[in-house]
């Protein structure tokens, strides 16, 4: 069974940082990309980051860039993204995803069950 | 790329026909997808490729369209229905959602 399990989120006070961890069980992790989300209260999800196989290539939101890092560890099945400078706005549920290649697009289809990160004073 | 859904809000009975529309702001091709999350739950994959249902996903719920327009049909509406829709294009970075269609019991 496939399942995604994301840590590290918690209460952080403006410009504080967090790293959040996904552990991943049940699939040959290192053989996809993964994705970032997130999901402030009441709103949508919004597209993070993302990593390639081996680590080598790496994306972000223009709303993140600069400040958030994502990193993976393919012998410890797991993805990271450390979030420094946070900003009240950066408060959301963040959530990893699997992604699977169709048509060159890349499909969430297993999700964590999110890990919530609160940006305040 | 801008996703707008219609309606934000939907009232339907248990056996009802339901239809959610999606529309980029420009041209997508085939890269849309449709997830149905519950609250305090994960989004879950129902649609890809704009009309292919993943895998374990009741066929009750299909999708269709392309370019600027798309839609996500539930065919005859199940208790489980009930939650909140969204589209996401998947055909430039960065992917977007849609705000979302929230459904309800009537």
């Amino acid at each position: 069974e496939v399942q995604l399990v994301e840590s590290g989120g918690g209460l952080v006070q403006p410009g504080g940082s967090l790293r959040l961890s996904c552990t991943a069980s049940g699939f040959t992790f290192s053989n996809y990309w993964m994705h970032w989300f997130r999901q402030a209260p009441g709103k949508g999800p919004v597209w993070v980051s993302r990593i390639n196989t081996i680590g080598t290539i790496t994306n972000y939101a223009d709303s993140v860039e600069g400040r958030f890092t994502i990193s993976r560890d393919n012998a410890q099945n797991t993805v990271y993204l450390l979030a420094t400078s946070l900003r009240a706005e950066d408060t959301a549920v963040y959530y990893c995803a699997r992604v699977f290649y169709y048509q060159r697009s890349a499909y969430p289809d297993y999700w964590g069950q999110g890990t919530p990160v609160t940006v305040s004073s | 790329i801008q996703l707008t859904q219609s309606p934000s809000s939907l009232s339907a009975s248990v056996g009802d026909r339901v239809t959610i529309t999606c529309r980029p702001s420009q041209a997508i091709n085939n890269y849309l997808a449709w997830y149905q999350q519950k609250p305090g739950k994960a989004p879950k994959l129902l649609i890809f490729a704009a009309s292919t249902l993943q895998s374990g996903v009741p066929s009750r719920f299909s999708g269709s369209g392309s370019e600027t327009d798309f839609t996500l049909t539930i065919s005859s509406l199940q208790p489980e229905d009930f939650a909140t829709y969204y589209c996401q294009q998947l055909n430039s970075y960065p992917y977007t959602f849609g705000q979302g269609t929230k459904l309800d019991i009537k």
